[in-house]
């Protein structure tokens, strides 16, 4: 079936390590997004990318990183430079393409704690 | 600049009643409009969008929202509600003049149906 697959679901990490969340999607989509989820808030845009090996800061880059060598990958790092981690993480595919109205796909997320 | 308000942290209803999940946007050219939920640990789901045409649409699951323009409205509403139905639920905004716009979404409505 198409879709987007996030991995791992759950993560922890120690203070100071870098982690990276995997984002994979078969539905031939050109843009792919990450965004960040915290309790009572919103979602809030981390980074996003309209086609490979381009990407974009959203409102809350600091401290995380991304690549788009493949269309079917984007994969986030959360650095150690990232202040408050501790998080639920999506990532969401649309089809970017002249006339779309921008809906979104979204995977199941991944659930990060720092400890 | 396009925003989304959703006044409502938290909306109660009994099994079996009607409920509303109120929206409202801004944008500065015409809105695509979007209602997605998300269940606990999940990834959020696409119910249903208002891109142009009849003002009530309707959506997965029984759902439906009416886009009002004068009130720049998009409340969602379901003639009876399910226990199932307990979720939070976001709304979300692009400008359809603007190519490359991100979505924006609102700080979401957690729904309670209780039997």
């Amino acid at each position: 079936d198409g879709g987007i697959t996030q991995s791992p679901k759950y993560l922890f990490r120690k203070e100071g390590q870098n982690v990276t969340l995997s984002c994979e999607q078969n539905l031939n989509h050109d843009a792919m997004y990450w965004y960040r989820q915290d309790p009572g808030q919103g979602l809030r845009l981390i980074y996003y990318s309209q086609i490979v090996n381009d990407f974009q800061k959203g409102d809350i880059a600091e401290g995380y990183s991304v690549s788009r060598e493949k269309k079917e990958s984007f994969p986030l790092t959360v650095t150690s430079a990232q202040k408050n981690p501790t998080a639920f993480y999506l990532c969401a595919s649309s089809i970017d393409r002249t006339g779309d109205t921008g809906e979104l796909f979204f995977g199941e997320g991944s659930r990060l704690t720092v400890l | 600049a396009q925003s989304v308000a959703q006044p409502e942290d938290q909306v109660n209803v009994a099994e079996g009643n009607p409920l509303t999940v109120k929206c409202t946007y801004s944008v500065s050219g015409n809105p695509y409009l979007f209602w997605y939920v998300q269940y606990p640990n999940r990834g959020l789901q696409f119910l249903l969008k208002y891109i142009t045409g009849d003002n009530l649409v309707k959506g997965s699951y029984g759902f439906e929202a009416e886009f009002n323009k004068s009130q720049t409205s998009f409340h969602l509403k379901k003639p009876s509600a399910l226990v199932s139905d307990s979720a939070l639920y976001f709304c979300a905004v692009r400008d359809r003049g603007n190519a490359g716009n991100m979505l924006t979404f609102g700080g979401g409505t957690r729904l309670m149906v209780k039997p």
